[in-house]
């Protein structure tokens, strides 16, 4: 099963932009990368997905360097409310051939006021 | 509407007890999902339904049974349990199971075993 490695913790000010790096290694030539955010108590939710060179949306970038192995979750000038677990998701394939996507140990953002 | 809804949202029960925990979406996905929750641990497959049929069950103990009644439906029966089974159980689900497809998740249910 394909894994990715995160830092398991980082503190911001507020106002900073974030940079979170997640090591992705033997991600598949289709797969995509995929971040969600989670609250405690609440579900994960979705903030981007990518599959090479740079995406963005309104709450986040995600930058994929050529050779994937790795990708960069960008928050701009980051607020208390940003505090949160960031998980960094890649897909893999399992001995039957069914696709899954697999959590890895995630990233815990602490925003500093 | 990007929406899946679990009920209840907490639940506690004994051990002999039998119960179900619920998830509804109305998003046509044909792929949904059960994943558990422990504290501070990320969250960990357990089921996957594809096209209304089980694709993936990572070896999870016969306590917990999946149903799939229709597209829109998915249960999850709870016989039998045991207190380390208490958790966050997630429900979530997808257009479909390839790669690129978002996976949308709700708010989870918290089950406490006593």
């Amino acid at each position: 099963l394909a894994k990715t490695t995160q830092p398991i913790s980082m503190d911001s000010y507020e106002g900073q932009e974030v940079n979170i790096t997640c090591s992705h290694n033997n991600i598949a030539t289709n797969d995509y990368i995929t971040w969600y955010q989670q609250f405690p108590s609440q579900g994960p939710r979705f903030i981007i997905q990518g599959y090479k060179t740079k995406v963005t949306n309104e709450v986040a970038s995600l930058f994929i360097p050529a050779d994937r192995k790795s990708s960069t979750l960008s928050l701009p000038r980051v607020s208390l409310s940003d505090t949160a677990v960031y998980y960094c998701l890649v897909g893999s394939y399992s001995g039957a051939g069914s696709y899954q996507l697999t959590f890895g140990k995630g990233t815990k953002l602490s925003v500093i006021p | 509407d990007t929406e899946v809804t679990q009920t209840p949202k907490h639940l506690v029960m004994g051990m002999t007890n039998k119960k179900s925990l619920k998830c509804e979406q109305h998003m046509g996905h044909r792929a949904m999902y059960w994943y558990k929750q422990k504290a501070k641990k990320p969250p960990e497959l357990m089921f996957v339904y594809s096209y209304e049929k089980l694709s993936i069950n990572e070896s999870v103990p016969s306590r917990f049974s999946p149903e799939c009644p229709n597209s829109s439906l998915l249960n999850l029966h709870l016989h039998a349990l045991q207190p380390e089974d208490s958790a966050l159980y997630l429900c979530a689900s997808s257009q479909n199971r390839v790669p690129g497809n978002t996976i949308y998740f709700g708010e989870g249910s918290w089950l406490t075993v006593v």
